[in-house]
């Protein structure tokens, strides 16, 4: 059972403009929900993160936006730059983390 | 300072055999999860060790087993091993057993072949 899903398996932006990627989740009980990045041949490295107490965290280029009502989070990066090109997973937390199945983004020079 | 480190890094196995994979936690975690990741596919919970005794576990038939030592390194054992066990296997630590933000290893990409 997929608790989080990612419903884009792939997302093309050009660089310079905002990238969105969206995330769904089913279960009521997770309290922490994170970004990772993969590159190839790496393992996840973690982008950033929120709690179900919030509704935004801001790191930079990077912004989580937790909307608890309809289960759904986002991540939105601007600008979006080339070395940005990788998979992103989406992941909450309960005892352990569930993660969705990726969106691959490409940033077009 | 080491981060998480697995090895090796790539194997190839034949169905009916074992394998050990092994991994060395970021330094300060005590905390070891690991993870399968099929082709396409976000990374699978398989178990969770923290002072050298599994303390969750995901979906995964008893075939998957683990231990972690007291420096907190662990090891994953998966026995008969299946042409749907390749995989890569991801190593994450974390702080404490409810740590939530676990930093993940570079992988130990199976083939069973």
């Amino acid at each position: 059972d997929q608790q989080v899903k990612q419903n884009s398996p792939s997302l093309s932006v050009q660089e310079g403009r905002i990238s969105i990627l969206n995330c769904d989740y089913t279960n009521s009980m997770f309290d922490y929900f994170l970004w990772y990045k993969k590159y190839p041949a790496e393992g996840p490295t973690f982008l950033i993160s929120i709690s179900s107490i919030k509704d935004k965290n801001e790191d930079g280029r990077f912004t989580v936006f937790l909307n608890k009502s309809a289960k759904h989070l986002s991540l939105h990066i601007v600008p979006s730059q080339p070395g940005d090109s990788a998979v992103y997973f989406c992941a909450a937390y309960d005892y352990k983390l569930s993660f969705g199945a990726g969106t691959t983004v490409t940033v077009r020079a | 300072d080491a981060g998480v480190t697995q090895s090796p890094t790539h194997l190839i196995k034949t169905r009916g055999q074992q394998v050990t994979l092994r991994c060395s936690p970021k330094s300060g975690h005590d905390t070891v999860s690991w993870y399968q990741q099929a082709l396409g596919q976000g990374p699978q919970f398989i178990f969770q060790y923290y002072e050298e005794e599994e303390r969750q576990r995901g979906n995964f038939p008893d075939r998957f087993s683990g231990h972690q030592f007291p420096n907190y390194s662990s090891e994953l054992n998966v026995n008969a091993l299946l042409l749907g066990d390749s995989a890569l296997y991801l190593c994450a630590s974390s702080l404490g057993q409810g740590g939530s933000e676990a930093f993940f290893g570079q992988g130990t990409r199976l083939t069973v072949v």
